[in-house]
């Protein structure tokens, strides 16, 4: 069956420091790969999608995210956080091109900025 | 401006009784759906649906159920039968094409 699992419940990360938030799917073919953002209380917001093509992909707030076929991993990174960043963040996977009814979502971790 | 509105916000209801969530969207999208949120258990499908007069359960549907008869609104009943509904509920659109969903808001159900 299909998953996703993030592995890492919370992180803490410096303001202006580097950030890597892990995932990793389960799932037979190529799938479609997305990281959202969720503020408290708040919908989910879509940082950025991979598809087909360059494995590496921008999105918005300054993330970006790389798709690793051998490793099943599709992490998130981001250079240097700002404090606006602290959020709660899903990986996701889509395993059907034209049915987003099939999008799973991981667990989340929530990222917390020190000032 | 083109969204999500899902109504109420907060929602306080006794034990046995149904509640409604509504959720209305005004972005054209075909498909809708119903997603439960819990601490440290991401995002749950209770429902779908990709056209008008048709939905079809997700993972949790027991003790929910649905309707979608108009485009632009597909709103969800919390029954009795639900044995732990205090959640926050997600509603989210999508054109079913990009695999992207957008949300709304969320609704949060307290059952006492």
């Amino acid at each position: 069956a299909q998953s996703v699992t993030q592995p890492d419940i919370h992180i803490t990360v410096s303001e202006g420091a580097s950030l890597e938030l892990r995932c990793n799917y389960s799932y037979g073919a190529t799938p479609y790969l997305f990281w959202y953002v969720q503020s408290p209380g708040q919908g989910l917001q879509l940082l950025l999608k991979y598809f087909s093509g360059d494995t590496l992909v921008q999105g918005i707030k300054g993330f970006e995210a790389e798709f690793k076929r051998s490793q099943s991993s599709f992490n998130l990174r981001k250079p240097s956080v700002h404090w606006s960043d602290a959020a709660e963040y899903f990986c996701a996977v889509g395993v059907s091109y034209s049915s987003a009814s099939k999008i799973i979502f991981g667990s989340g971790t929530r990222l917390s900025i020190r000032p | 401006d083109g969204g999500i509105t899902q109504s109420p916000k907060y929602l306080f209801r006794k034990e046995g009784q149904n509640v409604t969530l509504s959720c209305e969207q005004n972005l054209n999208h075909d498909a809708m759906y119903w997603y439960r949120q819990d601490p440290g258990q991401g995002l749950r499908l209770i429902y779908y649906s990709q056209i008008v007069n048709d939905f079809q359960k997700g993972d949790i549907a027991e003790g929910y159920s649905v309707s979608r008869e108009k485009k632009e609104s597909f709103p969800l009943t919390v029954t009795s039968a639900q044995k732990n509904p205090t959640a926050f509920y997600l509603c989210a659109s999508s054109t079913g094409y990009t695999g992207e969903l957008f949300f709304g808001e969320g609704s949060r159900l307290t059952v006492l």
